[in-house]
């Protein structure tokens, strides 16, 4: 079946340096990304939608010039985390959706120092 | 109101049991109704879909959706050790996919 990939799969960065995940789906083709995360015990939480080609809708209280997301192909889409701080650790997951199919990420965890 | 909601638990049952997870949606125009399991540290995974009201099985697993009164429910009979995790609700409405906060399941030994 579809595959979706994330990388990388953790992360260890220091604070104020920027870090980029990428979520590729594999056999089908990604026209909406949707990126969450989740902090310890909680709940997923939405960030952004992202269409290829377009530029991602933020939700609100996220930064959108922190959370940079690309979305350029229809099959890959990135996140980068800018001037990362501990904060910002947590567990970022990506749902790529190309008509009926839709697959999550297996998820990246960042850990900033 | 949110648009999905769960009971979060904890859900305790023990092995061999049947437990019981609930999610109740608003948006009666909802077309389809998902299931993910959620291990700890680990990205959610599908494990039933259903469409159509009424109850679908999968091995140990039956989805119950009933849109009338704008419930679904998740039933796991023979409960597992491994069946511990935490369940998610998620509904989609047009193009919207709308996620419960998760109900944490403990199968106790």
């Amino acid at each position: 079946g579809a595959v979706v990939s994330q990388h990388p799969s953790w992360v260890i960065c220091k604070s104020g340096t920027s870090v980029k995940i990428e979520c590729r789906s594999l056999d089908f083709q990604a026209t909406t990304m949707f990126w969450y995360r989740q902090f310890p015990k909680q709940s997923l939480m939405l960030m952004a939608t992202s269409n290829e080609g377009s530029k991602a809708t933020y939700e609100q209280g996220v930064e959108k010039d922190k959370f940079l997301i690309n979305h350029a192909s229809l099959t890959l889409s990135t996140l980068t985390v800018t001037s990362a701080h501990p904060e910002d650790s947590s567990f970022y997951i990506c749902r790529a959706q190309g008509g009926i199919e839709q697959y999550f990420g297996p998820g990246t965890r960042l850990t900033v120092t | 109101q949110k648009e999905v909601e769960q009971n979060s638990g904890p859900l305790s049952v023990p092995e061999g049991a049947i437990a019981s997870l609930n999610c109740t949606y608003s948006d009666r125009g909802s077309q389809s109704f998902f299931w993910y399991r959620q291990y700890s540290g680990k990205s959610p995974e599908l494990i039933m879909s259903i469409y159509s009201n009424g109850d679908k099985e999968d091995g140990r697993f039956t989805a119950q959706l009933n849109k009338a009164s704008q419930y679904v429910s998740l039933l796991i009979r023979d409960s597992q050790p491994s069946d511990s995790a935490t369940y998610l609700c998620a509904v989609n409405t047009g193009n919207q996919f709308y996620f419960g906060t998760g109900t944490s399941l403990t199968v106790i030994p």
